[in-house]
């Protein structure tokens, strides 16, 4: 069975930094390509940035509003994927979901930006 | 950026009724085109990709099609399940975009 598991959301002060972990099993995690998805409150999906496979070059896509202030990074032999956000700001308040290619996702991790 | 546009916002249809919801793009996506069912506190849930591919499990009643700028997901004979929001999403492009969702409601 296909798990993703999302953690390490939680209240940070604007301007803070925040670090999300995406644990994944039941599928072959080196070949996939992984992305993180948010939904802010009551609106619609938002495609933050991914991640490709080493296999295929391992490189991270951003959406505008995150470029240079969130990192998408993954660990192979931990079957994770990270999302390190800094400079965080009060729009970027939402749920965090990971996706594997879109086919799975985790249940969503709450971040909350607010002095 | 390609900007994914839902028609209707809201669509109130009866339980066993055609519902029929449209997705737009501001340009070309070819087929790659996926449809999403997201229920109240749950993730979202892929029902189409390619256009007009159903995922895996996902039932007979529904269907896409369309292609190029244009597309349509059907769902044929409303279950009580199937009342949620539904998005769009193209993956043709950097960034990866969806519709604002369209709201399907029991009328």
């Amino acid at each position: 069975e296909v798990q993703l598991v999302e953690s390490g959301g939680g209240l940070v002060k604007p301007g803070g930094s925040l670090r999300l972990s995406c644990a994944a099993s039941g599928f072959t995690f080196t070949n996939a390509w992984m992305s993180w998805v948010r939904q802010a409150p009551g609106k619609g999906l938002e495609w933050v940035g991914r991640i490709k496979s080493k296999t295929d070059g391992g490189t991270t896509d951003y959406t505008a509003p995150v470029k240079g202030r969130f990192t998408i990074s993954r660990d192979d032999s931990k079957n994770t994927v990270y999302l390190q956000m800094n400079s965080l700001k009060t729009e970027d308040t939402a749920v965090y979901y990971c996706s594997s290619g879109g086919d799975y996702w985790g249940q969503g991790t709450l971040v909350t930006v607010s002095s | 950026e390609i900007v994914m546009t839902q028609s209707p916002a809201t669509l109130s249809v009866s339980p066993g009724e055609r519902a029929t919801l449209s997705c737009r793009a501001s340009q070309s996506v070819s087929s790659n085109l996926g449809w999403y069912q997201q229920k109240p506190g749950q993730a979202p849930r892929l029902l189409i990709y390619g256009a007009s591919t159903r995922a895996t499990g996902i039932p007979a009643r529904f269907s896409g099609s369309g292609s190029v700028t244009e597309f349509t997901l059907t769902i044929s004979s409303l279950q009580s399940e199937d009342f949620a929001v539904y998005y769009c999403q193209q993956y043709n492009n950097w960034p990866l975009t969806f519709g604002q969702g369209t709201k399907l409601e029991i009328k």
